[in-house]
């Protein structure tokens, strides 16, 4: 089966950076997307095709892509920024698309 | 505005059958694929199926093929899983979302608000 890795936490203080990695396990793909989920919510769109913006997303949100890894960056990080992450590719080969573990940003 | 609004989850027996639909409304529904995504109480995403703007096209979690099917009516701009076979591991919110592009990778940009299934 398919996993992308990403670590279950990461606290950062407001106004400071936070990133977020998620590791792509030899899983064949091309992009990576990036989803905001608050407690209760659906999830949100924030980064996709490695670095795009959906609009209304502000710039503080940034994504980069190689090989193995990709990285989501909060930057200015503010309190309405808590939430869980995820990562998602689309795995060519299988036409699967596959979903990250997750991770919760805390704001401290 | 576009929306999307998923009905039909409820609570049903091991090894039944549930019906899921989703309303589309706000744009072009036959121009893009769906997704239907679930989320365990407590647990991350989970990818259940994908449907292609036509519906000539369909994929499926391995954790759910063979039991659940995948399907659309663009004239009606509606999409549908049918849930045979339930588990109780199929236990979860369901979310419709449509794909961002009429290409297939370029992430998912409207969710439903999720229809409650539990088994």
């Amino acid at each position: 089966s398919y996993v992308l890795i990403q670590p279950p936490s990461v606290s950062v203080a407001p106004g400071q950076t936070a990133r977020i990695t998620c590791e792509k396990n030899n899983i064949e793909s091309k992009s990576v997307h990036w989803y905001q989920q608050k407690p209760g919510q659906a999830p949100m769109l924030v980064v996709y095709d490695d670095t795009d913006r959906p609009s209304g997303v502000p710039e503080r949100f940034s994504g980069s892509n190689s090989a193995r890894e990709a990285t989501l960056t909060i930057s200015r990080v503010e309190v309405g920024d808590e939430a869980d992450y995820y990562c998602q590719v689309w795995a060519t080969g299988s036409g699967h698309y596959v979903f990250g573990s997750g991770t919760k940003v805390t704001v401290l | 505005e576009v929306q999307l609004v998923e009905s039909g989850g409820k609570l049903a027996q091991p090894g039944g059958s549930l019906r899921l639909s989703c309303a589309a409304s706000g744009f072009a529904f036959d121009d893009y694929g769906m997704h239907w995504v679930r989320q365990a109480p407590g647990k991350g995403l989970e990818w259940v199926s994908r449907i292609s703007w036509s519906g000539d096209s369909l994929n499926y979690a391995a954790s759910v093929r063979g039991r659940f099917t995948i399907s659309r009516d663009n004239a009606k701009k509606s999409l549908f899983l049918q849930m045979n076979s339930l588990r109780t591991e199929d236990t979860a919110v369901y979310y419709c979302v449509k794909e961002n592009s009429d290409s297939p990778d370029y992430g998912m940009d409207v969710w439903g608000r999720g229809t409650t299934v539990t088994v």
